[in-house]
């Protein structure tokens, strides 16, 4: 059990310009969260994947966001057009869904900074 | 909305010292209670749970017991370490929807000194 992997760790983009996140769950995970959180603040729940379902998506995720989990293993999240309020850590977290509760495991994020 | 609220930080105290950080919510449903750590420069970690009313999650020394009547999870430790500096929040997960999100608290932020 290697843990939940994300990629890049840090990235520093121009705002304008298209941003992808890649993330790795705990193999036999089938759900996938991806979360924000800014400066000070607590994590914020964006989409989460059941499978290659996308069941649920946040208000904040704008137009301008996409995520995609296509062979229900790794998931990626993409964000077009840049704004310098997008400037975040972006969460990925995996848990397997099988009755009860179903406890979340966080990788290390992605941190995101729009110039 | 389920909401969480935490004390404010930073909170330093003196290595040995007692340690509670206050933790309430609002929820619709009936939720599991979480707390969460991340030390400097690490991802988020589960430190423990509950799951109904009445539950002590426990781990590492911390403990937190579930309390519906006042809506409560607050962490305490008996005597902290310098190794336990870093940032606490208090989460909630609403099974009713089915989704499992997680709904978390602001942060605090503990620092010990020697």
């Amino acid at each position: 059990d290697t843990g939940v992997s994300q990629d890049p760790r840090h990235k520093i983009t121009k705002r304008g310009q298209n941003v992808t996140f890649r993330c790795d769950p705990i193999s036999e995970h089938n759900r996938l969260y991806w979360y924000r959180q800014t400066l000070g603040q607590g994590p914020e729940f964006l989409t989460y994947f059941q499978n290659e379902a996308q069941l649920e998506k946040s208000r904040l995720l704008s137009d301008r966001f996409s995520a995609e989990r296509p062979k229900g293993s790794f998931s990626t999240l993409e964000i077009q057009r840049t704004e310098q309020g997008d400037s975040a850590m972006y969460l990925c977290a995996s848990s397997l869904a099988a009755g009860g509760l179903y406890e979340q495991y966080f990788g290390p994020g992605t941190r995101l900074t729009v110039t | 909305g389920d909401s969480v609220t935490q004390m404010e930080g930073p909170v330093t105290l003196s290595e040995e010292a007692f340690l509670t950080i206050n933790c309430t919510y609002t929820a619709t449903g009936y939720p599991s209670l979480f707390w969460y750590v991340q030390y400097p420069g690490e991802g988020l970690q589960l430190l423990l749970k509950a799951t109904k009313a009445d539950d002590k999650g426990s781990n590492k020394g911390f403990e937190a017991t579930y309390r519906k009547e006042t809506t409560s999870f607050h962490l305490e430790k008996g005597s902290v370490q310098v190794s336990d500096s870093a940032v606490y929040f208090c989460a909630l997960s609403d099974i009713t929807g089915g989704g499992n999100k997680l709904t978390f608290g602001t942060g605090t932020q503990l620092k010990v000194e020697l």
